[in-house]
C-alpha cells in the first residue's frame, strides 16, 4: 500500500500561470517532506523541502504548503514557465533514511 | 559540483543471468540509496547503506542484494535476474546525516530482462 499518494498523473498550465501539485501522505510519522523535479533520460534533482514543524516553505518561485491534520502537501509554483514542464515527485521521510516517494505528476507549462 | 554515476545507461540481460549496477558517489556521503522506478508506483527503496559494509532492507529486496566496500561505490546485484525486474534503477547518496534528507540521484540504468 503506498504511503504517499499523487493522485494527478498529470497538469497543464498556461505560462504565467500557477502550477498547483497536490500530495497525500497515510504515515503519521513522517517528519520531512521534499519534492524532486525529473526531466527524461535524468536522475531527479531536489527541489524544495519543509519539515514537519512547518506550514510553509518558500524559495523563489517555488512554495510548499504542508497541512498535517490533512495529511497533504503541496508545491506551487508562481509563475509557472515552460523550463518547470517536468515530472514532479513528491516524497516523505522519517527515522532521516526511510523515505517513500509518490508515483509523479506530469508537469506540462504551455508557452 | 555533486555527482553521482552510474555504470550504464541501458543495459539488456537475459533471464536468469546474474547483473551488477554499480553507482559512484564524489560527495563523500555517507548514506546510499537503490531505488526502482515504474509507471504508476514511483520511486521505491530496494536496499540503503548508512556505512561501508552496512546495508539495510528498503520496501521490495526480494531478489536483490548489494554490496559497500567502500565509502564512494555502491553495487546492486541481481541473484538470478527476472523479467519481472525490468525497470529504471535510480541510486542516490545523502549526507552527513545530520542534513541527510537531501538526496543526490544518479541518471539512472533501464535494465530489461528478456
Amino acid at each position: 500500500d503506498q504511503q504517499v499518494k499523487q493522485n494527478s498523473p498529470s497538469l497543464s498550465v498556461q505560462e504565467g500561470r500557477i502550477s498547483i501539485l497536490n500530495c497525500d501522505y497515510t504515515n503519521s510519522m513522517f517528519d520531512y517532506f521534499l519534492w524532486y523535479k525529473k526531466y527524461p533520460a535524468e536522475g531527479p534533482t531536489f527541489l524544495i523541502s519543509i519539515s514537519s514543524i512547518k506550514d510553509k516553505n518558500e524559495d523563489g518561485r517555488f512554495t510548499v504548503f504542508l497541512n498535517k491534520s490533512a495529511k497533504h502537501l503541496s508545491l506551487h509554483i508562481v509563475p509557472s514557465q515552460p523550463g518547470d514542464s517536468a515530472v514532479y515527485f513528491c516524497a516523505a521521510v522519517y527515522n532521516f533514511n526511510k523515505f517513500y516517494f509518490g508515483s509523479g505528476t506530469k508537469l506540462n507549462v504551455k508557452p | 559540483d555533486v555527482k553521482v554515476t552510474q555504470s550504464s545507461r541501458y543495459l539488456v540481460k537475459r533471464t536468469g543471468e546474474k547483473v551488477f549496477l554499480e553507482c559512484v558517489q564524489d560527495m563523500d556521503h555517507e548514506n546510499m540509496f537503490w531505488y526502482r522506478q515504474d509507471p504508476g508506483l514511483g520511486l521505491r527503496l530496494i536496499y540503503f547503506s548508512y556505512d561501508v559494509k552496512m546495508k539495510e532492507k528498503g520496501d521490495i529486496p526480494e531478489g536483490y542484494s548489494v554490496s559497500r566496500e567502500k565509502k564512494e561505490r555502491f553495487s546492486l546485484i541481481l541473484e538470478s535476474a527476472s523479467t519481472n525486474q525490468t525497470s529504471m534503477y535510480l541510486c542516490a547518496s545523502s549526507g552527513p546525516v545530520l542534513n541527510s534528507y537531501e538526496q543526490y540521484f544518479g541518471p539512472g540504468t533501464r535494465l530489461t530482462v528478456t
